[in-house]
């Protein structure tokens, strides 16, 4: 069936450092991709998604580019901030899965000053 | 337009005591969504809905049970609450049609059964 996985947590980082956090998947036909945010006590709110191979979601900074040949949306940033420390959720939406979000189990990044 | 809200935001119980959770989303989407998330891990779908009416199983629906009796509601019921129910609970709504079926989140309800 159709699967995410992401690299373990938790990643630390020093602030203005480069963020790269791990994701592949697994599915059949072409899945919508996915990266939610999770902030301290919140919810989950989108961050980005790509619908198609070479699909370049971004959102706050944050990039992650749709790679179909290895079957990947890996999440980057330039220079985190502590103000992203928080947990981040890779999801795929594929007719395999009858269009459910499938998730990655989440990482949590801590950024320090 | 308050997107995906959920009431109680934290509830205790007691083990046998039975409650409701209540979603609600003014989106007028079709799904709704039940996840439950435990400490460091990653959301598990307990039931969701496809429209008016209907409901299905998720991944864990043992002990849960839920309705839609409007579209704009989706309550998730604990008949006999279990201390292994203890968790936080979120909601979430989407609109079929085109890709990419992308879900809104509520804030989350945290339960505690003792």
């Amino acid at each position: 069936g159709d699967s995410v996985t992401q690299m373990e947590g938790p990643v630390t980082l020093s602030e203005e450092a480069f963020l790269t956090i791990n994701c592949t998947y697994t599915a059949t036909g072409y899945p919508s991709l996915f990266w939610y945010v999770q902030y301290p006590g919140e919810g989950l709110q989108l961050l980005l998604k790509a619908t198609k191979a070479d699909d370049k979601g971004s959102n706050k900074g944050f990039e992650a580019t749709y790679r179909k040949e290895t079957t990947s949306f890996h999440l980057e940033k330039g220079s985190v901030q502590v103000s992203d420390s928080a947990v981040y959720f890779c999801a795929l939406s594929a007719f395999g899965s009858n269009y459910q979000l499938i998730w990655g189990a989440g990482t949590k990044l801590i950024i320090k000053p | 337009n308050a997107g995906v809200t959920q009431t109680p935001k934290f509830r205790v119980l007691k083990t046998g005591q039975s409650m409701t959770l209540l979603c609600a989303q003014d989106m007028n989407h079709e799904y709704m969504y039940w996840y439950r998330q435990d400490p460091g891990m990653g959301l598990r779908l307990i039931h969701y809905s496809v429209g008016e009416g209907t409901t299905a199983k998720g991944e864990v629906p043992d002990g849960y049970n839920v309705s839609r009796l409007k579209k704009q509601n989706f309550l998730l019921g604990l008949e006999s609450a279990a201390p292994s129910q203890t968790s936080v609970y979120f909601c979430a709504s989407s609109q079929p049609g085109n890709p990419p079926y992308e879900q809104y989140f509520g804030p989350g309800t945290r339960l505690t059964v003792t």
